[in-house]
This record gives C-alpha cells, sequence and structure tokens, in this order.
C-alpha cells in the first residue's frame, strides 16, 4: 500500500494562467475526494468521485474549477484563470465506498498564485 | 447543514502530561461517524481515532482515547503520556454515509520538553 500520491508538491504560478493537479488514490480505493485548506484553518470539500462518477461538488467549486477521474483511477483537478484567492493546499483523500470509511489523504498540493 | 466547532485554537501540554482536546458539531442525523485527524507542520493529514456514533463505547488506540456524548454532540480527544512527537495541528470531523467530511477548524497543539 503505497498510500494516496498527489503531483506536483508546490505549483506557483501567475495570474490568469491555468493550472492541473493530479492525485493517484490508495490502488482499491473506489471513492476519491478533492478538499482545500487555506492556512490555519481545516479543510473545506470540493467535490468527489465513486469510480468516475463525479457525485457532488461543492459551492466553493466555482465553474474555473473543473475535476475529472477517467477510467476510475487517478483524478486531476484543473483551475483556469488562476485568481489570488486560489492560493491554498489542495488536499486529495481516497476510500473505499462502505459507509463510515475512513478517508486518506495525500500530502497535498501547494499553489501560489501571484 | 453540520457544523463542527473546535473552540480551542491552541493548547500546550508538558510533556508526559494529558491533554483534552474539544469538539462540538451540529446535526440533525442520528447516524454518522466522527473522526481526530493530526496535520504535524508540513506533513500530510493522518487518522488519529475513529468513532461510529451508534457505538456506546468510547474509541481507544494506544494512548489516544475519545470522550463521545452523543446527546451533548461533543467528541473531545484525551492524549495522555503526551510525546514530542504529537505536536501538529489537530482537526475534528464528522462524516455521514460515505460522502464528505465536515471538520472544524483546527486546534494546535505544542508539547513543552
Amino acid at each position: 500500500d503505497t498510500g494516496v500520491s498527489q503531483d506536483p508538491r508546490h505549483k506557483i504560478t501567475k495570474r490568469g494562467q491555468n493550472v492541473t493537479f493530479r492525485c493517484d488514490p490508495i490502488s482499491e480505493h473506489n471513492r476519491l475526494y478533492w478538499y482545500r485548506q487555506t492556512l490555519g484553518q481545516g479543510p473545506e470539500f470540493l467535490t468527489y468521485f465513486q469510480n468516475e462518477a463525479q457525485l457532488e461538488k461543492s459551492r466553493l467549486l466555482s465553474d474555473r474549477f473543473s475535476a475529472e477521474r477517467p477510467k476510475g483511477s487517478f483524478s486531476t483537478l484543473e483551475i483556469q484563470r488562476t485568481e489570488q484567492g486560489d492560493s491554498a493546499m489542495y488536499l486529495c483523500a481516497s476510500s473505499p465506498s462502505l459507509q463510515g470509511d475512513t478517508q486518506y489523504f495525500g500530502p497535498g498540493t501547494r499553489l501560489t498564485v501571484l | 447543514a453540520q457544523t463542527v466547532t473546535q473552540s480551542q485554537p491552541e493548547m500546550s501540554v508538558q510533556e508526559a502530561e494529558t491533554v483534552t482536546l474539544s469538539c462540538t458539531y451540529d446535526t440533525s442525523e442520528s447516524d454518522y461517524y466522527l473522526f481526530w485527524y493530526k496535520q504535524p507542520p508540513s506533513r500530510q493529514m493522518i487518522l488519529v481515532i475513529r468513532q461510529e456514533a451508534y457505538k456506546q463505547q468510547n474509541a481507544t488506540e494506544n494512548r489516544f482515547s475519545v470522550n463521545f456524548q452523543k446527546a451533548a454532540k461533543s467528541f473531545s480527544l484525551k492524549i495522555s503520556d503526551s510525546q514530542l512527537g504529537d505536536a501538529a495541528m489537530y482537526f475534528c470531523a464528522y462524516l455521514q454515509g460515505a460522502q464528505k467530511l465536515v471538520f472544524g477548524q483546527g486546534t494546535r497543539l505544542t508539547i513543552n520538553p
């Protein structure tokens, strides 16, 4: 079990640029979650997938954000036309699909928008 | 909507002593799950302990235990024999079904040698 991995670990970009993050879940986990964490705060839910289906999106996820999970394996989160307010840690987590299952987190991608 | 509140932004404890972190939550559901996660500085979030709401028995994991009071909607974490490696942000979180976690604001725990 190699755990949840995320790439890149850090991303610095200029305002208006597009960025894409990748998450590889634990291999046998059907559910994959994206959260956003700003400094000194708890993570906030963005979206989650059951296999390749995106089941819920938060109102935090504006139309500049899009997430995919093709083939139900890895997932990507893209932010278009980045803004300074997008600067945060983006966390990915995965879990089996049973009720109450623990979510296991990756190391996160820290985004800085200049 | 469910909410989770951690009223202690910071706590400190002497090494080898016991500390309790507080958490309250608001829900109208009867079946749910509660978690404590630990996030060390610049490191990833890891699970400390998990509690199923339908179980009356408080969960324990080695030096970590919870005091789950369902009627009061309270879920505190007790750390016994505190160690330097326990220093971290601690987040209380609520989960219903297999959906999203709702996190509290976190408590920063400092261990004094």
